[in-house]
């Protein structure tokens, strides 16, 4: 069983609608969860960390359910530019980052 | 202030050659982090620095990977001899904390 594993994609969306990511973590031990955001052939960038008590940034909004090892990210109101891939990290608390493969977006026009 | 930046962005090497990847971390930060991401796999960890000192080299897939941090500023990745399976992109990234880590652009190796 992977680490991380996350949604297959890629999901197809219009401009306007509203789109969640799933993610599950095997490591009970896992202490910090975070979403990346990878542009083709860019390198990941930190879009938000996800907390117990779920966490909005904008038109994200993400949740963590530490009993079920779950880790989930919506986004409202999806653009254009929010195309992307979109990555599920967690790690165990020594700094190492543990990724999943990535959920691809395409918001089209 | 400068990203990360990791030279060069593409080496395209022969199987049974030698590459070295440099990574030069942002001004200030101690821990620097080398992962790699094969085609159609995850991105992987492969090895912590904190300063000069190597804190995990657990990731490191076998001994023909050599990571140096010689004065705890820019970091190299040596691969040698470069085989079929070390392609991919390998992605340094750096942090002040241990919580925080920036990416840089990353470099696409080929091994032919």
């Amino acid at each position: 069983r992977k680490e991380v594993e996350q949604d297959p994609g890629p999901f197809n969306v219009p401009e306007g609608a509203t789109v969640a990511f799933n993610c599950t973590y095997s490591n009970s031990a896992s202490q910090s969860f975070f979403w990346y955001r990878q542009d083709c052939r860019k390198e990941p960038k930190l879009l938000m960390s996800v907390y117990s008590s779920g966490n909005e940034d904008g038109r994200f909004t993400a949740q963590l359910n530490r009993a079920s090892q779950y880790i989930s990210l919506l986004i409202r109101d999806s653009k254009l530019s929010d195309s992307a891939t979109y990555l599920c990290v967690v790690s165990s608390g020594y700094s190492t980052l543990t990724f999943g493969k990535g959920t691809m977006l395409l918001v089209s026009p | 202030e400068a990203g990360v930046t990791q030279f060069p962005s593409h080496s395209v090497i022969e199987k049974g050659q030698t590459v070295t990847l440099r990574c030069d971390p942002i001004s200030g930060h101690d821990n620097l982090y080398w992962y790699r991401r094969v085609m159609g796999k995850e991105i992987k960890f492969l090895l912590h620095f904190v300063k000069e000192s190597k804190q995990d080299e657990s990731g490191m897939p076998n001994n023909r990977f050599l990571a140096e941090r010689t004065g705890g500023t820019y970091s190299t990745l040596k691969v040698q001899p470069a085989e079929l399976e070390d392609s991919g992109v390998y992605f340094c990234a750096t942090g002040a904390t241990s919580y925080e880590q920036y990416f840089g652009p990353g470099t696409r190796l080929t091994v032919t």
